[in-house]
């Protein structure tokens, strides 16, 4: 079955930059599909953050999109995310996602923390 | 995009119904058949459970469905079960800005 796994540092420091990473097993990241990501600040609801095909064209939340970057690692079979500039309003759970189409998200990873604080 | 809007709790005793509104605008909900419901237990990940509005995910029980009415879209949860309680999150296609989420609903099985 499909398997998504996040990895990455938890705790990162204000104004730096926050660099999360998705293995992919089951599925191909190279065929046709969304990967993307997905945060939850502790306590509060779901926010989208982008995500990018199979073909390497990424699409972001415009709230975040000066700041964030999605790209993907063939030869590993996986995804990454780049957020710049962080507060402590990014302080999240952070959720890597694979999405089908039609705007349904139908892999989650299990979800990492991230703390920015100094 | 301001967030779609959901009651923070619903609840209901154990073999009731409970439904559960998200309401957005023309240009999210009312604009698109692309609303999702998902489902969260404390500490876990989100899962699929509704998408395109009223299609139920791979193993969801038929106790599970979705409608949409103009700007409102709405899931059901029919014969309530202990496993039910969780936090519900609607979701929907917004254009050009991707997709947007629910505040989320806590639901309470009495």
């Amino acid at each position: 079955q499909v398997q998504l796994q996040e990895s990455g540092p938890g705790l990162v420091k204000p104004s730096g930059t926050l660099s999360l990473s998705c293995a992919v097993s089951g599925d191909s990241i190279s065929r046709g599909n969304f990967w993307g990501w997905v945060r939850q600040p502790p306590g509060k609801g779901l926010e989208w953050i982008g995500d990018v095909l199979h073909s390497g064209i990424a699409t972001y939340n415009p709230s975040l999109k000066s700041r964030v970057t999605i790209s993907l690692d063939t030869s590993k079979n996986q995804f990454s995310l780049t957020l710049s500039s962080i507060t402590a309003a990014d302080t999240s759970t952070y959720y890597c996602v694979r999405s089908p189409g039609w705007y349904r998200i139908d892999q989650w990873g299990q979800g990492t923390l991230v703390t920015v604080s100094s | 995009q301001p967030a779609l809007t959901q009651p923070p709790s619903a609840s209901g005793s154990p073999g009731q119904s409970v439904t559960i509104s998200c309401t957005g605008t023309s240009s999210d909900v009312g604009g698109y058949d692309f609303v999702s419901w998902y489902q969260q237990h404390p500490g876990k990940a989100p899962k699929l459970m509704i998408s395109e509005v009223n299609k139920r995910a791979s193993g969801v029980p038929d106790r599970f469905s979705g409608s949409k009415s103009g700007n409102t879209a709405s899931l059901t949860v029919s014969g309530l079960q202990a496993e039910d309680e969780a936090d519900y999150y609607c979701s929907s296609h917004a254009g050009t800005f991707g997709y947007v989420f629910g505040t989320g609903t806590k639901v309470t099985v009495l």
